[in-house]
């Protein structure tokens, strides 16, 4: 396998529902990243992770928990979410943090009920 | 912060060209980069620039003027498979995150 894969590509879950987001990069890299693509709107930047490290929390609700065991995978865990939440969300890594090109997985159509 | 600036659409017929542009504002630019997103699609990197000047890639083209804070990506000779979204996004030098415009959806017609 090669490039940036994330499971499930759908997901329908209910406001008190706990679920989590798999994503899993056969690339290398050491920065690794999560994004919120709403329609007609630009990529969010949600966290951003160098080495396992976290290095960038943008403001995002703790309904939204990330985790980075190692440098190939990162988790979205996902807990009492709103129907705002619905979107896709996307994973990306690139070499180190900032660099280009950001390599993007499929994404998970999220659907909150 | 960031702010960018690109069309929400445009629409050409096959063999035409299209010429995406994109305003920034920065606090400190270190680079314009162009993705493309098909619809149910991951996005792909199509190109960066860091300094002024055109970049060719095939068929695509991108262009940076760091002093008007302004680039553009050429679409030429296009086909049927060319109909998606193109998003320019900055990279910022201060904290190196890069942020996306709200993308343009180019339409290819017969």
């Amino acid at each position: 396998e090669t490039g940036v894969t994330q499971t499930p590509r759908h997901l329908v879950m209910g406001m008190t529902n706990k679920k989590s987001l798999k994503c899993e990069q056969h690339l290398g890299h050491n920065a690794m990243y999560w994004y919120k693509q709403s329609a007609k709107k630009p990529l969010e930047l949600m966290f951003v992770y160098s080495l396992e490290e976290r290095v960038e929390n943008n403001s995002v609700p703790s309904r939204f928990s990330p985790e980075c065991p190692n440098s190939s995978h990162l988790f979205l865990h996902l807990h009492t979410l709103q129907p705002e939440d619905s979107a896709l969300y996307l994973c990306a890594s690139s070499q180190d943090v900032g660099d280009q090109p950001q390599h993007f997985g499929d994404g998970t159509r999220l659907s909150i009920l | 912060g960031q702010s960018l600036e690109q069309p929400s659409e445009v629409t050409a017929v096959e063999g035409a060209i299209v010429q995406i542009n994109c305003t920034y504002q920065t606090s400190g630019f270190y680079g314009l980069s162009w993705y493309q997103q098909h619809d149910g699609g991951a996005p792909t990197f199509l190109s960066y620039n860091a300094l002024d000047g055109l970049e060719e890639t095939g068929r695509f083209s991108s262009f940076l003027s760091r002093s008007d804070s302004y680039g553009y990506l050429l679409l030429q000779e296009l086909q049927m498979k060319d109909s998606a979204s193109y998003f320019c996004a900055v990279r910022d030098r201060r904290d190196y995150k890069l942020s996306f415009g709200a993308g343009t959806t180019v339409t290819v017609r017969a």
